[in-house]
């Protein structure tokens, strides 16, 4: 079957660093997504991984390593409007969106 | 990034009564949009897959009949709940993307609420 794995909650400290993890087992890959959703709101779009190693968006840092089914993602100097779910999806061979559960991030003072 | 509308974003209806969602895709063509619901504290579920001009791909456990979806062109997909009841109440949020781009990222509608009361 198809999975994807991340921590169900994390809590971090504002203008600190947290690594978000996410291992997936899937049939076939086109890319992984991390979204970033508010309670009660959409999801909206913050990386997209392809290809092996790291790209740089900001704040906002995701790794991927397909040989290891890894991916992660990096929130540097963490502000208050961090805190929301973090979400991992895998594009599968039918590209088909995998979604994993979602990584609840709390973010404390 | 691309938009894509969603309406309404929030909607009370009464039990037995049919709520269309539309999901508008507003500058760029959706050849496939993606329907999910997502119920509190629970990651989005996958509903059904459209692509235009032919019939919706339900995920097993989603019944046809009482959720339709209409893909009628490239930038219009709608969902319609009907004779809907109370454990109908969800959040439902749509997706598209275009896979004739490079670009594969699955844009996302605002939500709709729905309430059956």
């Amino acid at each position: 079957g198809q999975n994807i794995d991340q921590p169900t909650e994390m809590t971090a400290t504002e203008g600190a660093i947290v690594q978000i993890n996410c291992t997936y087992q899937t049939s076939g890959f086109n890319g992984l997504f991390w979204y970033q959703q508010h309670a009660g709101e959409a999801p909206t779009f913050l990386s997209y991984n392809v290809l092996d190693g790291l790209e740089e968006k900001g704040r906002f840092s995701s790794f991927l390593s397909r040989s290891k089914g890894y991916s992660y993602l990096l929130l540097k100097e963490l502000q208050m409007k961090d805190s929301a779910s973090y979400l991992c999806a895998v594009t599968d061979s039918n590209y088909q969106l995998i979604w994993g559960a979602g990584t609840k991030l709390i973010i404390k003072p | 990034g691309a938009v894509v509308s969603q309406h309404p974003s929030r909607v009370i209806c009464k039990s037995g009564t049919s709520v269309k969602i539309e999901c508008r895709s507003l500058d760029f063509q959706a050849t496939t949009m993606f329907w999910y619901r997502q119920f509190p504290k629970k990651s989005l579920m996958l509903m059904a897959t459209s692509n235009e001009g032919s019939k919706a791909t339900y995920e097993q456990g989603v019944e046809k009949d009482k959720f339709l979806i209409n893909h009628a062109s490239l930038t219009l997909s709608t969902l319609t709940v009907t004779s809907a009841h109370p454990e109908d109440s969800s959040f439902y949020i749509c997706s598209a993307r275009d896979y004739r781009g490079s670009d594969t990222e699955a844009f996302f509608g605002q939500g709709t609420r729905l309430t059956v009361v």
